[in-house]
């Protein structure tokens, strides 16, 4: 299986409202990353997980909130979100702690904030 | 601070034509170059991945070569077919961390 699996796939939400994303993968690996892709613009790193702790956390404001409940899963909770914050969330994972190490991205969950 | 540069930001070819995308990167110390793909609206998948230490990597009718002392990759797409359409990202993981930073891509249409 060398597959992310992200949900939902769409979310439509408002600035009061609190809403999480989900990201799981079965593939063993230990690393895993939130990225926000805005539109025609490249992934921006957001947070990066090894082990199940928070290695990095690219100065998001705290209305986003990671999570990594065991090795194969990776939330998202959003709160009080701002309309600039719609865009495609993308979560991906790679195997090790190693730099070398592919990474393997999910469908995304495209995110609209009203 | 790493930059990352993919040039040209579009390119239109009649199917069949073999061709080369650009990457270019202004720090020489890092890990790995990652090539992907991305259909409007999706995830990106994961085409070839060259280690710092390696030249090239090839895939099917994709090659993809680094030079990390120049700072550069190509990646080349032989024979091209309308269903290689997409946008194409390389991604550049640095030396000490997890950080990756992308190209802005290249828009590839292929025509039929």
């Amino acid at each position: 299986d060398t597959e992310v699996t992200q949900t939902p796939k769409h979310l439509v939400m408002g600035m009061t409202n609190k809403k999480s994303l989900k990201c799981e993968q079965h593939m063993g690996h230990r690393a895993m990353y939130w990225y926000k892709q805005k539109a025609k613009k490249p992934p921006e790193l957001m947070f990066v997980y090894s082990y199940e702790k928070l290695s990095i956390n690219e100065s998001v404001p705290s209305r986003f909130s990671p999570e990594c409940p065991n090795s194969s899963l990776l939330n998202l909770h959003l709160h009080a979100l701002q309309p600039e914050d719609s865009a495609l969330y993308l979560c991906a994972s790679s195997l090790g702690t190693s730099g070398g190490r592919e990474q393997f991205f999910g469908p995304g969950t495209r995110l609209t904030v009203l | 601070k790493q930059e990352v540069t993919q040039i040209p930001a579009a390119l239109s070819v009649p199917e069949g034509e073999n061709l080369v995308l650009n990457c270019s990167f202004t720090d020489s110390a890092i890990y790995n170059l990652q090539w992907f793909r991305q259909d409007p609206g999706k995830g990106l998948t994961s085409l070839l991945l060259i280690q710092s230490s390696q030249r090239e990597q090839t895939s099917g009718r994709l090659n993809a070569s680094l030079d990390k002392s120049s700072g550069r990759s190509t990646l080349y797409i032989a024979a091209s077919q309308p269903g290689d359409s997409a946008t194409y990202l390389c991604a550049v993981r640095r030396g000490g961390g997890f950080k990756t930073i992308f190209g802005a891509g290249t828009r590839l249409f292929v025509k039929a």
